[in-house]
């Protein structure tokens, strides 16, 4: 069966500079989540997206940006990296906001050298 | 805002016996999912179980089970015959019912070792 799919896997970037995760949700679910899960942490919730508006919105940085496209893939944007953004990005997605439980892709894990 | 609270850090147990994973969490909602997702070292958030809220009857999948005691507000996972596999950071979660605050919340994660 089809997975989240999320993009790239491994990102490794400077401080400063700009870095865009790209998820694409299991077919026919129009519900897209983004968490960020430090080293040792619990994933925290940053934004959600339902039929391509903002559902909900979490601790995310003002410096993030992200949306939903019309084939209900998402995209999170991240600009002037700081080192405390190296975590793990999860995407996750559900078919409508409350039925069941989220499926998780592998993960995004962005380094900030 | 919901909470939710897993109250070791560490558990390990002896391949082929029992463990039990407690969880705890805080809401004023009547109706809820929770959820145990397993993540081993690859990272990849796995659910291994879920419980609605107003189900009494407590889950069951295969080995693993929960001891769902919705007054207490607590929602306990058993893995029975432990496997070297299950070894990996377990997280508890809560999601809300209704359309506001669909998003899922863990708790800090319970590592489990398995010993052979």
């Amino acid at each position: 069966a089809a997975g989240v799919i999320q993009s790239p896997r491994h990102l490794i970037k400077e401080k400063r500079e700009t870095a865009t995760l790209k998820c694409y949700p299991i077919p026919r679910h129009d519900t897209v989540y983004w968490y960020q899960q430090g080293p040792g942490q619990d994933p925290q919730f940053l934004i959600s997206f339902y039929e391509k508006m903002q559902s909900d919105k979490g601790s995310i940085p003002d410096r993030f940006s992200a949306q939903q496209f019309s084939d209900y893939h998402s995209e999170l944007n991240m600009s002037s990296l700081e080192l405390g953004d190296s975590a793990l990005y999860f995407c996750a997605s559900s078919l409508g906001l409350m039925l069941g439980e989220l499926f998780f892709g592998e993960g995004s894990r962005l380094t900030v050298l | 805002a919901q909470t939710v609270t897993q109250s070791q850090p560490e558990m390990s147990v002896q391949e082929a016996e029992t463990v039990t994973l407690s969880c705890t969490y805080d809401t004023s909602e009547s109706d809820y999912y929770l959820f145990w997702y397993k993540q081993p070292p690859s990272r990849q958030m796995i659910l291994v179980i879920r419980q609605e809220a107003y189900k009494q009857q407590n889950a069951t999948e295969n080995r693993f089970s929960v001891n769902f005691q919705k007054a207490a507000k607590s929602f306990s996972l058993k893995i029975s015959d432990s496997q070297l596999g299950d070894a990996a950071m377990y997280f508890c979660a809560y999601r809300s019912f209704d359309n506001a605050g669909n998003m899922l919340t863990f708790g800090g994660g319970t590592r489990l070792m398995v010993k052979p």
